[in-house]
């Protein structure tokens, strides 16, 4: 069954510094991932997400994460902090289903906070 | 862009109460999903539909919830009488179908509707 692991609920970084959100998956098939970044009372929005092309993988405002198959992981980064990234983060794995679509199972979240 | 649309925004009702969440998918896609996420928790799959039946459902997903796509741009999610644990943002995704092109292993989410129930 699939799962996600975010190591961290809480992750506190300076300004100008690197930011380094943990997800760690498990799946029974090559899995499609993803992280979303969620604004307060806001909805999901995608940040970046990996499907089999490039392990390296970058997205919108800074961000990439690295899919690492034989750890298991999919490692949100930004080499550079900046105040309006302080909002909740969710990794996510999304595994084909018979009928064409798909399940994502979400990890529970790491808030990250930006000091000035 | 094309985007998923959710309405209401927010939608307050009474314990018992029947409420339908409503959404309008990406015109072209043929997958339809909803989830949940009670405050301060994770983002928690509900069900999934495609051709006109739920193709997949979690152990959320009891006999008070039913979705339904009564025409050809609604999807809907019904509680059919609400209890106060169902107070949660519920999210609406759509995806396409696998011939269409290279977005169809990404769920598009919409804004969500917050339901509280008093």
């Amino acid at each position: 069954a699939q799962s996600v692991t975010q190591l961290g609920s809480h992750v506190s970084v300076s300004e100008g510094a690197l930011v380094l959100l943990r997800c760690n998956y498990s799946s029974s098939v090559p899995p499609y991932l993803f992280w979303y970044v969620q604004y307060p009372n806001q909805g999901l929005q995608l940040l970046l997400k990996y499907t089999s092309a490039a392990t390296l993988v970058k997205g919108i405002n800074g961000f990439e994460a690295e899919f690492k198959k034989s750890e298991t992981s999919f490692h949100l980064t930004k080499p550079s902090a900046h105040m309006s990234d302080a909002a909740e983060y969710f990794c996510a794995v999304s595994e084909p289903r018979g009928t064409g679509g798909f399940k994502t199972i979400f990890g529970a979240g790491t808030r990250l906070f930006v000091k000035a | 862009e094309p985007e998923v649309t959710q309405t209401p925004s927010h939608q307050v009702t009474q314990m018992g109460q029947e409420v339908i969440l409503r959404c309008v998918p990406i015109s072209n896609h043929l997958y339809f999903y909803w989830y949940r996420q009670i405050l301060g928790q994770k983002v928690e799959f509900l069900v999934s539909f495609y051709n006109n039946e739920i193709s997949e459902k979690s152990e959320i997903f009891d006999d008070q919830f039913s979705v339904e796509r009564p025409d050809g741009s609604n999807f809907t999610l019904k509680i059919r009488s609400t209890k106060l644990e169902d107070s949660a943002m519920y999210f609406c995704a759509s995806s396409e179908d696998r011939s269409s092109g290279r977005n169809y292993n990404e769920q598009f989410f919409g804004p969500g509707t917050r339901l509280t129930v008093l």
